[in-house]
C-alpha cells in the first residue's frame, strides 16, 4: 500500500531560524496536502499542491512538490513562536485515498 | 460555518464499557472520516464514508469497533467493549469529495479507558 514518510520527526529551532520538513511517498501522488496541528488542537489544512514542480508561498511558508510528484517539502523562514506545532503532509495516490505522514513536531525556542 | 462538531470532548470510562463518539460533518460535505491519534502510531484512518456509505473500513482495529452514518449529518463510532489500549484522541473529519478535497477536522474526542 501507499506509504508516506516524513522527516524529521522532531525539530527544535531558535526563534528566527529557518525550518524544513520533508515528505516522501513510495508511489506517485496526484496531489499532496499540508496540515498544521497546534498542541492540544486538531489538524488544520494549510495548502494543496497538484502540479509537478509546483511551488506555493504563504507568507513565511514555502511549499514545494517534486518533479516526480513523489516528494514534497515545507520550509518556514525566520520561525516565530506561533509556528509551534506538528506539521503533517498527506498524499493522495492512485486509489484516491489520503495517506498522512507521521508528522514533524516543531518547537521554537524564544 | 459551524465546522465539524464532535461530542463529547472528553470521555473517561472503565474497561469493558461501551463508548459512543459522535460527529456532525459540515453541511454539504459528502465524505466523512474517522481518525485515531496516539503518540505511538500517529494519525490512523479508521474508516471513511462517501455519501453515507462506508467505503473503506480496513483501518478499524477489530470487531470491537463499529461506525455508522445513518444520514448525511450524523455519524457515530462505537467501541464495545472498550480496553485501555483504545485510549487516544479520535478525530472526525469531513470533505467535499474524495482525494482532492481538503479535510476539515473536528476538535476531537479524548478517550481515556481505565
Amino acid at each position: 500500500g501507499q506509504q508516506v514518510m516524513q522527516i524529521p520527526q522532531y525539530q527544535h529551532v531558535q526563534e528566527g531560524e529557518d525550518f524544513t520538513t520533508y515528505c516522501n511517498s513510495s508511489t506517485t501522488l496526484s496531489n499532496i496536502q499540508w496540515y498544521k496541528q497546534r498542541p492540544g488542537g486538531h489538524p488544520v489544512f494549510l495548502i494543496q499542491l497538484v502540479k509537478s514542480g509546483e511551488v506555493k508561498k504563504q507568507k513565511r511558508l514555502t511549499f514545494q512538490f517534486g518533479e516526480a510528484k513523489k516528494n514534497s517539502s515545507l520550509h518556514i523562514t525566520a520561525t516565530q513562536t506561533t509556528d509551534v506545532g506538528t506539521y503533517f503532509c498527506a498524499g493522495v495516490g492512485s486509489a484516491r485515498q489520503l495517506t498522512f505522514g507521521s508528522g514533524t513536531q516543531l518547537t521554537v525556542l524564544p | 460555518d459551524a465546522g465539524v462538531i464532535q461530542s463529547p470532548r472528553h470521555e473517561v470510562t472503565e474497561m469493558g464499557q461501551e463508548v459512543t463518539l459522535r460527529c456532525k460533518p459540515i453541511s454539504g460535505h459528502n465524505s466523512l472520516f474517522w481518525y485515531r491519534q496516539t503518540m505511538m502510531r500517529g494519525l490512523e484512518l479508521l474508516i471513511y464514508f462517501n455519501n453515507n456509505v462506508p467505503i473503506d473500513d480496513s483501518g478499524m482495529p477489530e470487531d470491537r469497533f463499529s461506525a455508522k452514518m445513518p444520514n448525511a449529518s450524523f455519524s457515530t463510532l462505537k467501541i464495545q467493549p472498550s480496553e485501555p489500549r483504545d485510549s487516544a484522541v479520535y478525530f472526525c473529519a469531513s470533505s467535499l469529495g474524495q482525494g482532492n478535497s481538503p479535510l476539515h477536522f473536528g476538535n476531537g474526542t479524548r478517550l481515556t479507558v481505565t
